[in-house]
């Protein structure tokens, strides 16, 4: 099945610096991404859908300032935590589709575990 | 619009026992259902989806789901447990005119030996 890396898988970093998050795929070209924020016990909150070439949709009350994505080829997106803050730790998971519209898969990377100190 | 609700946030069941997962969704068109697993710390992983075929859909690990629109529900189910099938589990409903897929919040399986 279609592979979708994502790197690094744990990271703890100092309040105030950045933290960039790479998702790549690395079988298929992704028409796609989608980045996530998951809370302890909680299910998956949409932060923003990104598509190749263009900016990032985000959803509302989610900073983009704050968390810059970045798609810039079919195989890899960046979600980039700018000013980390000990609120800003949670588990981010990226997804990829291959397909248009409804049927299309969605493909997970491992997801990172971001701590801020 | 879209939605969709997993009505437990927890089941527990024994080893050896069957499992239902329910799922119920709300859709103005067609809907595409799929049902992901998360173990602790880790991404999601396909177990089974439905795109307007077979209306049982057979997944990875024994699962099974069966798409009732009548009852507009997508129930998860497997007839015997492992521990290894202990787990977050999310329903996730993709819609024509939607391509973004809304999740469930999720169902925590607890298998006891």
């Amino acid at each position: 099945g279609a592979v979708v890396s994502q790197h690094p898988s744990r990271v703890i970093c100092k309040s105030g610096t950045s933290v960039k998050i790479e998702c790549r795929s690395l079988d298929f070209q992704a028409t796609t991404m989608f980045w996530y924020r998951q809370f302890p016990k909680k299910s998956l909150m949409l932060m923003a859908t990104s598509n190749e070439g263009s900016k990032a949709t985000y959803e509302q009350g989610v900073e983009k300032d704050k968390f810059l994505i970045n798609h810039a080829s079919l195989t890899l997106s960046t979600l980039t935590v700018t000013s980390a803050h000990p609120e800003d730790s949670s588990f981010y998971i990226c997804s990829a589709t291959t397909g248009t519209g409804d049927t299309g898969e969605l493909f997970f990377g491992e997801g990172s575990r971001l701590t801020v100190l | 619009a879209q939605s969709v609700t997993q009505l437990d946030s927890h089941v527990s069941v024994s080893e050896g026992t069957p499992v239902l997962l329910r799922c119920n969704y709300s859709s103005s068109y067609s809907p595409s259902l799929f049902w992901y697993v998360q173990h602790p710390n880790k991404g999601l992983q396909l177990l089974l989806k439905y795109t307007s075929a077979a209306t049982l859909v057979k997944g990875i690990n024994g699962f099974e789901a069966e798409f009732k629109k009548s009852e507009t529900s997508f129930h998860l189910t497997k007839p015997s447990a492992h521990m290894s099938d202990a787990a977050e589990y999310f329903c996730v409903v993709r819609t024509g005119g939607s391509y973004i897929p809304t999740f469930g919040r999720g169902t925590s399986l607890i298998v006891h030996p």
